[in-house]
């Protein structure tokens, strides 16, 4: 059974750009959620999207957005980058309830300069 | 909202010994789930034991164990006979039992170091 799929694992991008980060959940899984981890602040609760429709929604700024396809992967956008989004970007896969378990992708390491 | 608190920044332990890592947390539900994932170098968090509030029995993973204390909303790791490969970031999580409207909330981690 194929793991969690993110994609890319590295990204440089400057201030101002905008990024496109991709989670491929294991297969049967409806619900995708994302996280932010930096060395200050630690894990973070971005969004959790489940069947096509966010679910939940973390203390994010609209900067910060996602969308899921009918194949449940997910994608997450940052728009206008500030040097603080630098972080890692994890998604994880579940089949919708706690009781299911989460399993995390490797994220993508996003620097912004 | 809910906190998780790891107050160990780091531990270190001889290979072979034993290890027990804390975590403590503050909810005011009563039926929750709580995690420990384990992060090594590669980034990927690997989920090492889940324990359901409502279940008195401690969970336990082969060599991983927890001790999971309700009323005092406590829930230390345990790891016996330490192995090199058990270095890494370990992170205690809590999710209430409908997957919370604040996903995951970790605590800010422990890195364990296993000397040879």
């Amino acid at each position: 059974k194929a793991g969690v799929t993110q994609t890319p694992r590295y990204l440089i991008k400057t201030r101002g750009q905008q990024v496109t980060l991709s989670c491929s959940p294991i297969s049967g899984h409806r619900s995708v959620s994302w996280y932010q981890q930096t060395p200050g602040q630690g894990l973070q609760f971005l969004f959790e999207y489940f069947s096509e429709t966010q679910r939940n929604k973390g203390n994010f700024p609209g900067r910060f957005s996602g969308r899921q396809f009918s194949n449940s992967r997910s994608e997450m956008n940052v728009s206008t980058l500030e040097l603080g989004d630098s972080a890692l970007y994890l998604c994880a896969s579940s089949l919708g309830l706690p009781s299911y378990g989460y399993t995390f992708g490797s994220g993508t390491r996003l620097t912004v300069v | 909202a809910q906190t998780v608190t790891q107050s160990q920044p780091e531990m270190s332990v001889q290979e072979a010994e034993t290890v027990t890592l804390s975590c403590t947390y503050d909810t005011s539900e009563s039926d929750y789930y709580l995690f420990w994932y384990k992060q090594p170098p590669s980034r990927q968090m690997i989920l090492v034991i889940r324990q359901e509030a409502y279940k008195q029995q401690n969970a336990t993973e082969n060599r991983f164990s927890v001790n999971f204390q309700k009323a005092a909303k406590s829930f230390s790791l345990k790891i016996s006979d330490s192995q090199l490969g058990d270095a890494a970031m370990y992170f205690c999580a809590y999710t209430d039992s409908g997957g919370g409207a604040d996903g995951l909330t970790f605590g800010k981690g422990t890195h364990l170091i296993i000397q040879p």
